[in-house]
């Protein structure tokens, strides 16, 4: 299985743009990019996904390298609600269905917010 | 209310005991999860189940059983509880058609489960 590689904390002013790179270099071509987050005391919540353009939703960006071999969550103004630990992961696509849908987690960066 | 239920939220139990968490959800989705996180880790998976009729192991099974009750429900079995199980319990649902791998997981809020 493709691995990723974060760094393991990362802080932050509030109201500042945040940026958390993920290295992924044995990504493969079918691998979708996803993170989710971890609040204080509260399961995992998707945040974004991706697989060959740039995306944007309501929570975040999302930037991937034009090789896929790295991709970085941006957190265009950090909340003290953004504090938690991000999670960078591959996921398989089509084929086996038996690997379809399980989320492997690494350790996460735990992103520090400050006023 | 939530989406996606877990109770207990927080058990103590001993060695040897057999302890069931359970798992509801209303969005109606076919595939539910369990993980275990524990301190400093991220989560790992136990079991998954695609639809009723489907239970799959996971990476760290042993000492583990499922039930999958109904789409809505998913519970998770300690048969003879150990204190290495001690941990956070999640239990995830997400719903996708066949081969398709960008389905999101909804997360529970979690059960903590202690062993002594």
């Amino acid at each position: 299985d493709a691995k990723t590689t974060q760094p393991n904390s990362m802080e932050s002013n509030e109201e500042e743009p945040v940026h958390l790179p993920c290295n992924h270099s044995t990504i493969s071509g079918t691998d979708y990019i996803h993170w989710y987050r971890q609040l204080p005391s509260q399961g995992p919540e998707y945040v974004i996904h991706g697989l060959t353009s740039n995306v944007n939703n309501r929570m975040a960006s999302l930037a991937i390298a034009e090789d896929r071999k790295s991709s970085t969550l941006i957190l265009h103004r950090a909340t003290l609600r953004d504090a938690a630990v991000y999670y960078c992961i591959l996921t398989h696509g089509g084929g086996d269905t038996g690997t379809a849908s399980k989320l492997t987690f690494g350790t996460g960066t735990r992103l520090q917010v400050t006023l | 209310d939530a989406d996606v239920t877990q109770t207990p939220r927080n058990r103590i139990t001993k060695t040897g005991k057999r302890i069931m968490l359970e798992c509801s959800q209303t969005k109606g989705h076919d595939r539910m999860y369990w993980y275990r996180q524990d301190p400093g880790l991220g989560l790992r998976l136990i079991y998954y189940s695609f639809d009723v009729k489907d239970i799959n192991k996971g990476e760290i099974s042993d000492g583990y059983s499922v039930s999958r009750q109904a789409q809505a429900k998913f519970s998770l079995s300690l048969e003879s509880a150990i204190p290495n199980q001690t941990a956070l319990y999640f239990c995830a649902t997400s719903d996708s058609p066949w081969r398709v791998n960008t389905d999101t997981q909804y997360f529970g809020p979690g059960t903590r489960l202690t062993v002594l």
